[in-house]
């Protein structure tokens, strides 16, 4: 099975600051990544799709890159609602799995 | 307006069985992908099975190959989880979640939760 790294665990930052998140794949994934968004007491909401498209109703703020064992979810300004745990998750072979998560914390 | 609505989690002991069903309302599950993903309490998400929409293939994680089946009603639009063989980690909120036509995850239902323990 392909292993999704998530680096850092938890990232603290202020409104208004640009957020980096990474996730390494164990093998190439193509671009057959997506990253969620969930928020405590809710269910994931799908952000980005293969590896750089913004999901419908998603805002600009957010954006995806990566290809092949490397991808990035950028938050260029964050917003208060925008803290919250994060999850890369690929689509490339069977089993799919997910990496473990990135909190971004105030 | 597309809703999952999960059902049939509880209490069982180590070992045992339970079946998950999954109502689906606002679209046809056999039209799309269909999974069932977890959440260990405190923890990241798990994904767990998934049935293509022919029906004709579905994948399992390492973790509960041979143990849990996946299936669907497609006249009632209805998705189950059979488990059987039941451990302590399998403790966790079900999420039952539809593929988008990409194989992503776009809708969840609100999940069930399964306690194993004795």
């Amino acid at each position: 099975e392909i292993v999704l790294t998530q680096s850092p665990a938890t990232l603290s930052l202020s409104p208004g600051e640009r957020a980096t998140l990474s996730c390494r794949a164990s093998q190439s994934v193509s671009s057959y990544l997506a990253w969620y968004q969930q928020k405590p007491g809710q269910t994931p909401r799908l952000l980005i799709y293969d590896a750089s498209n913004r999901a419908t109703g998603i805002p600009a703020r957010f954006s995806g890159s990566g290809s092949g064992t490397d991808f990035t979810l950028t938050i260029s300004s964050l917003e208060p609602e925008d803290f919250a745990v994060y999850y890369c998750h690929h689509r490339s072979d069977w089993p799919r799995t997910f990496g473990q998560g990135t909190k971004v914390e105030i | 307006e597309m809703q999952l609505l999960e059902s049939g989690g509880g209490l069982v002991q180590p070992g045992g069985s339970l079946r998950l069903s999954c109502a689906a309302s606002g679209f046809t599950i056999s039209n799309f992908a269909m999974y069932w993903v977890r959440q260990a309490p405190g923890k990241g998400l798990e994904w767990v099975s998934a049935i293509i929409p022919s029906g004709a293939y579905t994948f399992y994680a390492d973790s509960v190959k041979g143990r849990f089946t996946i299936s669907r009603d497609n006249s009632n639009n209805i998705l189950f989880l059979q488990m059987n063989s039941l451990r302590a980690e399998d403790t966790a909120l079900y999420y039952c979640v539809k593929g988008t036509s990409s194989y992503y995850f776009d809708y969840w239902g609100q999940g069930t939760l399964v306690t194993v323990s004795s």
